[in-house]
């Protein structure tokens, strides 16, 4: 079975810091990572995946994330944020075949 | 369209009747997705299609739900005898075939269900 934990449902940071959105994960052979982002009234949107390779994966909007087979983590990081980062954010893994498993979200927050 | 489309937006609808969703996924799109997110949730897989079959259907909560791709491009999922309980938005996505488990979903804005 696998599954997916977001252990903070809210981040605050301020804009300019680096930010990190912690996901750790559980699943039966190579893991599929995914993180998506929501906006407010918007549809989730990919931000980026692991599948294999580099463990240092880049996505949109100059997020990247890093894949830890040891710790089982795949948290989302950004070196400087934007207060038009503050949304939703999903960690997922892929599921079987056929689907994503999706963590609880994490809402960040940039504060000016 | 450029992107997955769904309808209705928002649905308000008493306890006890039916309901439709609609999802038109985005061009050449083979695979289609049906998702449930409740409030301070994640979205919850509910039922894949790959062309016109359903693949995987094995979290539809039960028998009042079903969802249909009889061309093997928009879908639509039906709830009879809605309840409470199934008030949620209801997210549709679309993927390319063939990227199994790497697949990048692409989803729709969603379609809010209150049932009353």
């Amino acid at each position: 079975a696998q599954s997916v934990a977001q252990p903070e449902d809210q981040v605050n940071v301020a804009e300019g810091n680096p930010l990190t959105v912690k996901c750790t994960y559980s699943v039966s052979g190579n893991p599929y990572l995914f993180w998506y982002v929501q906006y407010p009234n918007r549809g989730l949107q990919f931000l980026l995946k692991y599948i294999t390779g580099d463990n240092l994966v880049k996505g949109s909007y100059g997020f990247e994330a890093e894949f830890n087979k040891s710790q089982t983590s795949f948290h989302l990081k950004k070196p400087s944020a934007l207060v038009s980062d503050s949304a939703l954010y999903f960690c997922a893994v892929g599921a079987g075949a056929n689907n994503l498993f999706f963590g609880t979200g994490t809402r960040l927050t940039v504060i000016p | 369209g450029a992107g997955v489309s769904q309808t209705p937006s928002n649905k308000v609808t008493e306890k006890g009747k039916y309901v439709e969703l609609r999802c038109d996924p985005i061009s050449g799109h083979t695979a289609l997705y049906w998702y449930r997110q409740s409030l301070g949730q994640g979205p919850e897989f509910l039922i894949y299609f790959q062309g016109t079959g359903a693949a995987d259907d094995s979290g539809l909560p039960n028998d009042r739900f079903f969802a249909v791709r009889p061309e093997g491009s928009v879908s639509t999922l039906k709830i009879q005898r809605t309840e409470r309980g199934d008030s949620a938005v209801y997210l549709c996505a679309s993927s390319l075939m063939g990227q199994g488990r790497s697949r990048e979903l692409f989803f729709g804005e969603g379609s809010r269900l209150t049932v009353l």
